[in-house]
């Protein structure tokens, strides 16, 4: 149980288009998402919280207007990254937490986007 | 400024040799620290502590927290290659959300 699942896998896009990405809870019904970046070698820092039929909420000095995040259910939400640019090649990791009061958060298997 | 910090940065061992990996936090209000192993891809859950002093284990891995001294250790026993990743130490804090804050990480090499 607590599959998350991310498509896509990679991701190659030219700088100033859009890309999107899906996270899915597979067998669980998820009221909260979150979405991380990482950079090689480096851990992972959290860009926003995603609630299900509300607004996201960002983390400090993420630009909202780059990264648009819908969660349209409860089970999918969607990160987009918007006029991509080289520097915003990264990993990005989806989680999902199984219930209000749970803390423990399952992990995407990741999305790693390079900008060309 | 919340942060967590994880020592050693890296670390290779020998198959057979047992390893403990440090965490250390200062976070507002604490909820409970998880411990998670990352290898390619995405990290997986390996242990949630909130009450200090109750041991966890699973196999070769156990861990347990200090929240007086707020730090916590992973210790891996009979290490082998497999065991090879990064380790994460993330501590849940704040309101409702529930927001993790991750540590640097700890890269363990296990040598056959």
């Amino acid at each position: 149980g607590a599959v998350v699942s991310q498509h896509p896998s990679w991701v190659i896009c030219k700088s100033g288009t859009s890309v999107k990405i899906e996270c899915r809870s597979l067998d669980f019904q998820a009221t909260t998402m979150f979405w991380y970046r990482q950079f090689p070698k480096q851990s992972l820092m959290l860009m926003a919280t995603s609630n299900e039929g509300s607004k996201a909420t960002y983390e400090q000095g993420v630009e909202k207007d780059k990264f648009l995040i819908n969660h349209a259910s409860l089970t999918l939400s969607t990160l987009t990254v918007t006029s991509a640019h080289p520097e915003d090649s990264s990993f990005y990791i989806c989680s999902a937490r199984i219930g209000e009061g749970s803390y423990e958060q399952y992990f995407g298997p990741g999305t790693r986007l390079t900008v060309t | 400024e919340d942060k967590v910090v994880q020592s050693p940065l890296s670390l290779v061992v020998h198959e057979g040799d047992t390893v403990t990996l440090n965490c250390s936090y200062e976070v507002t209000n604490f909820r409970s620290l998880l411990w998670y192993k990352q290898e390619k891809k995405a990290p997986t859950f390996l242990f949630m502590l909130t009450s200090s002093g109750i041991e966890k284990k699973s196999g070769r891995l156990s861990s347990i927290l200090d929240k007086k001294e707020l730090f916590s250790i992973l210790n891996i026993t009979a290490t082998q290659t497999g065991d090879s990743a990064v380790y994460l130490c993330a501590v849940v804090y704040g309101g409702a959300t529930n927001k993790l804050i991750f540590g640097t990480g700890t890269l363990l090499a296990v040598q056959p």
